[in-house]
């Protein structure tokens, strides 16, 4: 039963497209974020959100809209994608804890995204 | 001042043999340094963190060594094992800010037999 589940795992699509991507976690947590990996293996934050709430929203551009409807779910949504978008986005959930740390991050096995 | 550098970029080593990936940082500030493994097709995963209240960490083959006056912490895999080839990274957060992991930029590290 997979924790932090992200569809589609492969996405191929033209310049200009809008397409979008989703993320469950069955982890009961509290926290999702989105992440980029490019093609250097660089891992980078890109939003984070804490019970449907919006908490990190780094310098990313306005094509890219997360979208969480409930606390189990993150969508991210882009549009007129670019060439510069190719890359590997994570999902990935965490566990507030007592004092305002946060538990581990788990992570969805990503979904690679190439733009032609 | 927010950036964590890793190194090396990548790393061979032989089975049975001691892997060692380094990391600094800047902010003083930081005081969570996890470190994540990535089998490839697949997303990270927790392997070990470390707080800076304790200067080494041991869990199994793998130890954490951190050195706060220098701004560095290192992962040490004892008996490396092919199954063990995978990248490595570190990463740094604020405790007033844990949800922004600063990651490193990896390690790849290949264990041959």
């Amino acid at each position: 039963d997979t924790a932090v589940s992200q569809t589609p795992k492969y996405l191929v699509t033209q310049m200009g497209n809008d397409k979008s991507i989703k993320c469950e976690q069955n982890l009961g947590h509290d926290t999702m974020y989105w992440y980029k990996q490019d093609s250097k293996k660089f891992l980078k934050i890109m939003f984070s959100y804490n019970n449907k709430e919006l908490i990190i929203n780094e310098t990313v551009p306005n094509r890219f809209s997360p979208k969480s409807p409930d606390k189990a779910h993150l969508n991210l949504h882009i549009n007129s994608l670019e060439l510069g978008d190719s890359a590997v986005y994570f999902c990935a959930s965490s566990q507030s804890l007592a004092g305002g740390d946060t538990g581990e991050l788990f992570f969805g096995e990503g979904s690679r995204l190439t733009v032609l | 001042q927010q950036q964590v550098k890793q190194s090396p970029q990548s790393l061979i080593v032989q089975k049975g043999g001691i892997s060692i990936i380094n990391c600094a940082y800047e902010n003083t500030a930081f005081d969570y340094f996890p470190w994540y493994q990535q089998f490839p097709g697949k997303g990270p995963a927790l392997l070990i963190a470390i707080r800076p209240d304790v200067s080494e960490k041991k869990e199994g083959r793998f130890t954490i060594s951190f050195n706060k006056s220098a701004k560095q912490f290192s992962l040490h895999i004892m008996d490396s094992q092919p199954g063990d080839s995978a990248t490595y990274f570190c990463a740094a957060s604020m405790s007033y800010n844990t949800d922004k992991l600063i990651f490193g930029t990896g390690t790849r590290l290949q264990v041959f037999p």
